[in-house]
């Protein structure tokens, strides 16, 4: 059984280049949350997804971020003319429809580095 | 006003003795809380969930909650080298989806 998959683990981009960051959920789980971990400081919510559906993007960047969670496949943060600061670790965790939220599962993380 | 407070330490206890590790937080409506793990490099793990007042306990773990101080805390009890990590603490909005907002962690440091 699978835990939640991401890849790639590590990524490097140069600035204005793009990042395409992918979250598969465990089996069973159909919501999916991204979550951003800045060096000595905790972790950011930053979009909350079930299947076709943004349900929060609260903590989302207004400009140059996005996500989809599709039918089928797996859910992608996307992050556009990437800068410096977006260099970070990327984690998505997955939970079933029945767990309260906030207690993920999370997945190994995509670590970002601008260069 | 930060939303969930945790003091980032390092806190350093011996091998076998008891660590503990505090966590206040602003959303009196808030309902959920939990106790994540993260080692150096590695993605948090999800170790206690509390949601009544009182203590609960697994294993060497005992998480505690007082929602009338707004206090929530984690000890760990015989504390091994093993636990030295960081410790995040989380809580749930009382409103919108619940998304849980995490303090930055208390690094814990087990002496042997």
């Amino acid at each position: 059984n699978a835990g939640v998959m991401q890849n790639p683990r590590h990524l490097v981009r140069r600035r204005g280049q793009e990042a395409r960051l992918r979250c598969s959920p465990m089996k069973g789980h159909s919501h999916v949350y991204w979550y951003r971990q800045l060096p000595e400081e905790g972790l950011k919510f930053m979009v909350y997804l079930q299947k076709e559906n943004i349900i929060d993007e609260s903590g989302m960047p207004k400009e140059r971020f996005s996500a989809e969670f599709p039918k089928e496949g797996p859910s992608i943060l996307r992050i556009q003319q990437v800068v410096r600061g977006d260099s970070a670790a990327y984690f998505c965790a997955s939970s079933p429809p029945s767990r309260v939220a906030g207690g993920y599962t999370f997945g190994s993380g995509t670590r970002l580095t601008v260069v | 006003q930060k939303e969930v407070e945790q003091n980032s330490g390092p806190l350093s206890v011996p091998e076998g003795a008891i660590a503990s590790l505090n966590c206040t937080y602003s959303d009196r409506g808030s309902q959920s809380f939990f106790w994540y793990r993260q080692y150096s490099g590695k993605s948090p793990e999800l170790i206690m969930f509390i949601y009544s007042n009182g203590d609960k306990e697994d294993g060497r773990f005992t998480a505690q909650l007082n929602k009338a101080s707004q206090y929530v805390s984690l000890l760990i009890r015989d504390s091994q080298p093993s636990d030295s990590a960081t410790y995040l603490c989380a809580v749930n909005r009382s409103g919108g989806s619940y998304i849980p907002t995490f303090g930055r962690g208390t690094s814990l440091i087990v002496h042997p």
